[in-house]
């Protein structure tokens, strides 16, 4: 199985602050990456997908890079419902895909 | 609108079962594979099973393979997972997704674009 490490596990922020939250795959994924947002109590929100391509409806703060085995998401200008705990997801091996442990961004 | 609703949930006692589905709407429900995808409680996302678009091949995380299985009836729109020889360490919110592009389950390059609102299942005596 391919293991995907998020970091860090959690990180806090201030609103307007900008965050980098990383995801290392285990073997070479090429960018078979997605980004996805979760609050609690609710579903997973897809926010990137194929590494760097942003979902429908989805803020152009957030951004991702990366390819191989590093990825990247970024989070600009940070705004109050973006504090939320955030996993990385791989389709490489499709169809045993695999999720980070999740990053969860708190407000400092 | 495109939606996805999950419903069966519940508490069972371990070695029991439980039959999970997941209604879709708003979009042609055979285009596209399926996912169960899970979360114990207080903990990160599990992919359980999948399927392709259409009622076709099905796949299995090795935690549950051979104790579940996973169907879809394309006359109602909806998802199945059957759960059986349930285990307490297969508590957890149930929720199903849709994928973004592929009708076959094991496309490489796809992600989650919709997902239900999740079902709770409980196994404990």
């Amino acid at each position: 199985d391919i293991q995907m490490t998020q970091s860090p596990p959690s990180l806090s922020a201030s609103v307007g602050d900008t965050v980098t939250i990383t995801c290392r795959a285990s073997q070479t994924i090429s960018t078979s990456l997605n980004w996805y947002q979760q609050k609690p109590g609710k579903a997973p929100k897809l926010l990137i997908y194929a590494a760097s391509s942003l979902q429908s409806a989805v803020p152009s703060r957030f951004s991702g890079s990366g390819s191989g085995t590093d990825f990247t998401l970024t989070i600009s200008s940070l705004q109050p419902g973006d504090f939320a705990t955030y996993y990385c997801q791989q389709t490489y091996s499709s169809p045993s895909i695999t999720f980070g442990q999740g990053t969860r961004l708190e407000i400092k | 609108e495109v939606q996805l609703l999950e419903s069966g949930g519940g508490l069972v006692q371990p070695g029991g079962s439980l039959r999970l589905s997941c209604a879709a709407s708003g979009y042609t429900f055979s285009t596209y594979a399926m996912s169960w995808v899970r979360q114990a409680p207080g903990k990160g996302l599990e992919w359980v099973s999948a399927i392709s678009g259409g009622g076709g091949s099905t796949y299995f995380a090795d935690s549950v393979k051979g104790r579940f299985t996973m169907s879809s009836d394309n006359s109602k729109n909806t998802l199945y997972l059957q759960m059986n020889r349930l285990r307490a360490e297969d508590t957890a919110v149930y929720y199903c997704a849709k994928t973004k592009y592929c009708t076959n389950a094991s496309c490489r390059n796809d992600a989650f674009d919709i997902w239900g609102h999740g079902t709770m299942v409980i196994v404990s005596s």
